[in-house]
């Protein structure tokens, strides 16, 4: 079983829908990391989290400490926000990344 | 300030030769991580340096993979003997103090 899990593997919405990105690990961590990797291959970081809430623009991160679970919404969805969308986890005194296998959303007009 | 420049963005090698990737950490960043995505694949660390320091390398292949990160320039992952199961994106990330990282925009070997 991997570390983290996430959900769906692949998602279709219309523009204009609320969309949530589910990320379930299954370990001690140190925060929690949303990315996004870009058609072109390129990887932004979106949040890192460790408790709570984080909010920038119309992209929402939350995180569940107690039950190992975090979600990416994204609000007003927009055909710009296709991409694939990786949670990842950094654990240990080293913090390297353990990735999610990646949620591709595509938007539509 | 520059983001993470990581060259060349693409490199073709034949089977058999060596490949060098290079990462120029954001400035003030002191930390550097390497990740490799191979095809169709999740995003998997290999290396973690510090300045002239190696801090952990579990995720490495223990054969002709190695890495530095040399007190004056860049990181450089080196590949030796590259073989067609080596053709990925590598990733390089800088973190001002190992938590919260950038990412460079990705060196995409292919083997041929």
């Amino acid at each position: 079983k991997n570390e983290v899990e996430q959900s769906p593997q692949n998602l279709t919405a219309q523009e204009g829908e609320f969309i949530t990105i589910n990320c379930s690990y299954s370990v001690g961590i140190s925060a929690l990391h949303w990315l996004q990797q870009h058609p072109g291959g390129g990887i932004v970081s979106l949040f890192m989290l460790s408790s709570g809430k984080k909010k920038h623009g119309r992209l929402i991160a939350t995180i569940n400490i107690q039950e190992k679970h975090s979600s990416l919404h994204i609000t007003a969805s927009h055909p710009r926000d296709s991409a694939v969308y990786i949670c990842a986890i950094s654990s240990g005194s080293a913090r390297q990344l353990t990735f999610g296998s990646g949620t591709q959303l595509t938007v539509l007009p | 300030n520059a983001g993470v420049m990581q060259n060349p963005r693409h490199l073709v090698r034949r089977r058999g030769q060596e490949a060098r990737l290079r990462c120029s950490p954001m400035k003030g960043h002191s930390h550097v991580y390497w990740y490799r995505q191979l095809p169709e694949e999740g995003l998997k660390f290999m290396v973690y340096l510090q300045k002239e320091n190696i801090i952990d390398e579990s995720g490495m292949p223990k054969e002709r993979f190695s890495a530095e990160f040399p007190k004056e320039g860049p990181s450089i992952l080196r590949i030796q003997q590259v073989v067609r199961g080596d053709s990925a994106a590598y990733f390089c990330a800088s973190s001002p103090a190992g938590n919260e990282q950038y990412f460079g925009p990705g060196t995409r070997l292919t083997v041929t």
